[in-house]
């Protein structure tokens, strides 16, 4: 069974800065895996799918990796601004597009 | 294009009660999902449907959760009779097709039960 975990669970950083969140998992025969945002109330919005056969996915200022032999992926977000706080999911397919997430990590960005 | 749509947004009931949602997904798609998500976690599956079929329920607690996508287009989730451990927001997502990678997602129905 597929267990992912998130770290840190939450994270609070000023503006400007570049991060990285961590995503691991256990299990690594998967289809692909990705990169989720969700804000207060709202749905989930996918931010970045990387295929198992990719190591990495690049979208505007982030930037996915994917180790599957060590079982991690991160997510790095460069020059962070106030409205990148959200909370991020990691999700992993293992088959039939049905998803395993993570417990996310919650971010704040202070201006 | 018009995102998945679900109602209500919020509920509030007592335990024992029985609850009803509701999940419209984008125009075209043919796969459904409900997922649940408790509040500091991250979602976990309950149910996923192709067209009016169901694929996989194997975490839907079936002794009180049932879903139906009659017609293969609108879901319903129902629970009956609700627990405390139910509280929680139910999101609905949709897909294209069976294994297409992107699933769109709703804004979610909280449920609290009290």
């Amino acid at each position: 069974k597929q267990e992912v975990t998130q770290i840190p669970a939450a994270l609070s950083v000023p503006e400007g800065e570049n991060l990285v969140l961590n995503c691991s998992f256990t299990d690594s025969a998967i289809y692909n895996l990705q990169w989720f945002r969700q804000d207060p109330g709202k749905g989930l919005t996918s931010l970045l799918l990387i295929q198992s056969s990719q190591r990495e996915q690049t979208s505007g200022r982030l930037n996915a990796s994917l180790d599957k032999s060590s079982g991690r992926s991160t997510l790095y977000i460069a020059a962070s601004q106030p409205g990148d706080s959200a909370t991020y999911l990691c999700a992993l397919n293992n088959a039939g597009n049905m998803l395993t997430f993570g417990g996310g990590t919650r971010l704040m960005v202070k201006p | 294009e018009a995102g998945v749509a679900q109602s209500p947004r919020y509920k509030i009931i007592e335990k024992r009660q029985s609850v009803a949602f509701w999940c419209n997904p984008i125009s075209g798609h043919a796969t459904l999902y409900w997922y649940q998500q408790i509040l500091g976690q991250g979602p976990k599956l309950l149910i996923q449907f192709q067209n009016n079929g169901v694929v996989d329920d194997s975490q839907l607690p079936k002794d009180r959760f049932s879903a139906e996508r009659l017609k293969g287009v609108d879901s319903t989730l129902k629970i009956q009779p609700a627990k405390l451990e139910d509280s929680a927001v139910y999101l609905c997502a949709s897909s294209l097709r069976l294994n297409t990678d992107t699933q769109y997602f709703g804004p979610g129905t909280r449920l609290t039960v009290l």
